[in-house]
């Protein structure tokens, strides 16, 4: 069935670093691909989106590109800030279905000061 | 312009008793995706409803779980008997169409059995 993996957490990382969370998925058909971020005591919010190969998706510094070839939709920041802090999600949603969304285990991120 | 509301937010059963969990969609919003959280692990699909209709509940555990989605009022999802392993954060997202891949979520409510 379809799944997604992502890198194992925590990811540690000091101000300003460059980030990256590696996520691949397997999938039959054109799945929409997601990032979610779940901040402390919050629920999980979309960060960025891409629903067809090749497409970028990118929100607050955030960017993601839905590669076919290698079924793979890594986050990436190039400086990442403490406020960014939060457990990371990639999700799929298989083609043609409703929000019945696939999950990763999610990655936590501790950005240090 | 509230959000999903979900109540409680922490909920402590002790094991065989009843777990009621709510769910306030946003408004407008008549799809309901109920999630469920094990610790350690992503959030795994349980049910969607629509107003007064289970559209997919194949995430859901075949016994003592159930969930509805009423014409007033949250959603509701009932667990029975309660056991150790339903600890858990439980998640409920809405969106306005079936087809919107934008989904909302609530806040959470963490249920612990002791």
């Amino acid at each position: 069935g379809d799944s997604v993996t992502q890198m194992e957490g925590p990811v540690t990382l000091s101000e300003e670093a460059f980030l990256t969370i590696n996520c691949t998925y397997t999938a039959t058909g054109y799945p929409s691909l997601f990032w979610y971020v779940q901040y402390p005591g919050e629920g999980l919010q979309l960060l960025l989106k891409a629903t067809k190969a090749d497409d970028k998706g990118s929100n607050k510094g955030f960017e993601a590109t839905y590669r076919k070839e290698t079924t793979s939709f890594h986050l990436e920041k190039g400086s990442v800030q403490v406020s960014d802090s939060a457990v990371y999600f990639c999700a799929l949603r298989p083609s043609g279905n409703t929000g019945k969304l696939i999950f990763g285990q999610g990655t936590t991120l501790q950005v240090k000061p | 312009n509230a959000g999903v509301m979900q109540n409680p937010r922490h909920l402590v059963r002790r094991r065989g008793q009843e777990a009621r969990l709510r769910c306030s969609p946003m408004k407008g919003h008549s799809h309901v995706y109920w999630y469920r959280q094990l610790p350690e692990e992503g959030l795994k699909f349980m049910v969607y409803l629509q107003k007064e209709n289970i559209i997919d509940e194949s995430g859901m555990p075949k016994e003592r779980f159930s969930a509805e989605f009423p014409k007033e009022g949250p959603s509701i999802l009932r667990i029975q008997q309660v056991v150790r392993g339903d600890s858990a954060a439980y998640f409920c997202a809405s969106s306005p169409r079936a087809d919107n891949e934008k989904l909302f979520f609530g806040s959470g409510t963490q249920l612990s059995v002791l």
